[in-house]
């Protein structure tokens, strides 16, 4: 089966712009995950979606980021505007069901630098 | 506060020989524990899964133990490779929560041929 799909691999943008980032889970998955891994350190939660609602936001930056999961599929993350501290991977995950014993399948990341 | 450490940021060790790799967590009643290999620039892939009331589990080369009265989870690869090399991360879902995973900040094993 097709893995989890990222897009854009990298980006560089400046402090204050806005960025935009694609995830297009593992087909029939209905939970989605966002994860933002900062260098040196393990992936950290940023939201979780079952189909197209939101289970989990709490350690989204609400100032600034925002997510969305039309149609219970693809799912988009926005950052507006970024800082100097948003530098990092950008991971999404996806799984069959949001309950416990699920594996998560992870795609290769978005690479993220504020400058 | 919660808190999940691997014992240390890298390991170095031989071809052949057994890399044991420690993960401990604090303030967590976790339902299940994971572990997930990540190369450069790649996401995280799943290895093995242990429930709270298991002990340990295998999987070709690979061996969890889980200990809730220590709060530790060793992660042992027996025949070590190079293409073992890698960052191997712990994570762990509390039994509060959904399928959320916590994940510690992983150690980078180096097999040296």
């Amino acid at each position: 089966e097709a893995g989890v799909a990222q897009s854009p691999r990298y980006k560089i943008i400046e402090k204050r712009q806005s960025v935009a980032f694609w995830c297009n889970p593992i087909s029939g998955h209905a939970t989605l995950y966002w994860y933002q891994q900062i260098l040196g350190q393990g992936p950290k939660l940023l939201i979780q979606f079952q189909n197209n609602g939101v289970v989990d936001d709490s350690q989204l930056p609400k100032d600034r980021f925002s997510a969305e999961r039309l149609k219970g599929v693809d799912s988009t993350l926005k950052i507006q505007p970024a800082k100097l501290e948003d530098s990092a991977v950008y991971l999404c995950a996806s799984s069959r069901s949001g309950g416990h014993n699920n594996e998560q399948f992870f795609g290769p990341g978005t690479r993220l630098t504020v400058l | 506060s919660q808190k999940i450490e691997q014992n240390s940021e890298a390991l170095n060790i031989q071809e052949g020989k057994t890399a044991t790799l420690t993960c401990n967590y604090t303030n967590y009643s976790p339902a299940y524990l994971q572990w997930y290999r990540q190369d450069p620039g790649r996401g995280p892939v799943f290895l093995l899964l242990i429930r709270e009331n298991e002990k340990e589990k295998r999987k070709e080369r690979l061996k969890v133990t889980f200990d809730t009265t220590l709060k530790q989870s060793l992660f042992h690869i027996t025949a070590s490779q190079p293409a073992d090399s890698a960052t191997y991360l712990c994570a762990l879902a509390d039994q509060t929560g959904a399928n959320n995973l916590f994940f510690g900040t992983g150690t980078r094993l180096t097999v040296i041929p």
